[in-house]
């Protein structure tokens, strides 16, 4: 099963309140990366977890949060939700380190703030 | 920095006929290049990579040719089919020293039979 899903699918969210995603996979991958995708843009990378280590990007360290508890959860948590959140987030998996493998994304949550 | 330019969509053809999706990158390193399609509703997924420069990849009659002399990698199809409607993503892995890679903006490809 080469399955990555993604909860909610859709997320309603009012400005100033905190928002979580849940991804999980049970390809037992080592990484684990979540992306922001925005109408006419490319997929931003905004994190990623190799085994148990977090790395964020530098332009969005402030904003963004992330948990992975065991190998096959990851979370994606904002604490303090504005409209320019608003926005598709995929959850993607590869088997390990390298961005020479394969990625595989679930069907996204779609984030909408008012 | 690295960069990928691809064209931009929506680009609209009839089935049966070809198709090329442009793709230019920029980059110092020594990348493995992919194009990765997404279809209504669901997330990304791999379409094929080529890893190494002057070496064609292909799938489901897609092709691309990993070209370093003039950093290109266009995607192309002879004859499109309606179930090729989707939205086609050129993407740049810079090295395998790093898990950062740079997507293109997308082209959204739609077949009308």
């Amino acid at each position: 099963d080469t399955t990555v899903k993604q909860n909610p699918r859709y997320k309603l969210a009012r400005v100033g309140k905190p928002v979580n995603l849940i991804c999980s996979q049970t390809m037992n991958h080592d990484t684990m990366y979540w992306y922001q995708k925005k109408p006419n843009q490319a997929p931003k990378l905004l994190l990623f977890y190799y085994d148990k280590i977090l790395n964020r990007e530098a332009d969005t360290f402030e904003k963004f949060q992330s948990s992975r508890p065991n190998n096959s959860f990851c979370s994606l948590y904002i604490g303090s939700a504005g409209l320019e959140y608003s926005a598709m987030y995929l959850c993607a998996s590869s088997s390990d380190w390298g961005g020479s493998y394969e990625q595989y994304f679930g069907p996204g949550t779609r984030l909408t703030v008012l | 920095g690295d960069s990928v330019t691809q064209t931009k969509g929506p680009v609209t053809l009839s089935e049966g006929t070809s198709l090329t999706v442009n793709c230019s990158y920029e980059t110092k390193q020594y990348p493995t290049l992919f194009w990765y399609v997404q279809y209504p509703g669901e997330g990304p997924q791999l379409l094929f990579k080529v890893p190494k420069a002057n070496e064609k990849g292909s799938n489901r009659g897609f092709e691309a040719t990993y070209d370093k002399g003039t950093t290109s990698f266009h995607l192309q199809k002879a004859s499109v089919q309606e179930s090729d409607s989707a939205v086609y993503y050129c993407v740049l892995a810079p090295s395998s020293n790093t898990n950062k890679v740079v997507f293109g903006t997308g082209t959204r490809l739609q077949v009308l039979p």
